[in-house]
């Protein structure tokens, strides 16, 4: 079965630190990948997404994402943090194509960036 | 327009009792889902449709039922509540493109006691 795994549960940085939060997936076929964030509160919304092309995708507020086919990952970064990131945010896989667009979603990370 | 919306935001049920759970999308998309949330398992897939009068079980069918009898609404039922169905529950929606993006309302926390 297919499976998200996301690395790290919760990570704590001070502002303007750098982010990376790891996501792999278990899946040898085609795939669309996402970012989702959650904010405190809030519902998800999506950050950046992945499809075709090039493997550096940007997203909204200045995060990117690179996948890297050879290591079934989709890593999320930011060069500088900002304490308004503070938020929970789950990598997710579909297959492509079929699959109804169907998400398979990492146990999500708890950033806290402090003042 | 509003996008995806839920009712109620919270609810707390007694084990046995029954309700359903209301979403419904004004973005004219084919695509609906169900999922649940427990704290440090992401989301999980409960039943999605793909249009009117389809729906079909994800990873964790088990004590829920749907119906889609509008393209607009996809309600949530659980019979017979039990503790294990405490979570937080999310509908989203998604156009009928090849990997569209989902879009999630603002979710249900349901306390089963």
């Amino acid at each position: 079965a297919q499976s998200v795994s996301q690395h790290n549960h919760h990570v704590i940085l001070s502002e303007a630190a750098s982010l990376e939060l790891g996501c792999n997936y278990s899946y040898g076929g085609t795939v669309n990948l996402f970012w989702y964030v959650q904010y405190p509160g809030q519902h998800l919304q999506l950050l950046l997404k992945y499809f075709s092309g090039d493997p550096l995708v940007k997203g909204i507020k200045g995060f990117e994402a690179e996948f890297i086919k050879s290591k079934f990952s989709f890593n999320l970064r930011k060069p500088s943090v900002q304490w308004s990131d503070t938020a929970e945010y789950f990598c997710a896989v579909n297959k492509a194509p079929g699959g109804y667009n169907k998400l398979i979603f990492g146990a999500g990370t708890r950033l806290a960036v402090h003042p | 327009n509003a996008g995806v919306t839920q009712t109620p935001k919270f609810r707390i049920l007694k084990i046995g009792q029954s309700m359903t759970l209301q979403c419904a999308q004004d973005m004219n998309h084919n695509y609906m889902y169900w999922y649940r949330q427990d704290p440090g398992m992401g989301l999980k897939l409960i039943y999605y449709s793909v249009g009117a009068g389809i729906t079909d079980k994800g990873e964790v069918p088990n004590g829920y039922n749907v119906s889609r009898s509008t393209t607009e609404d996809f309600p949530l039922r659980l019979e017979l509540a039990a503790p294990s169905q405490t979570s937080v529950y999310f509908c989203a929606s998604s156009s009928g493109v090849a990997g569209g993006e989902q879009y999630f309302g603002p979710g249900t926390r349901l306390t089963v006691t």
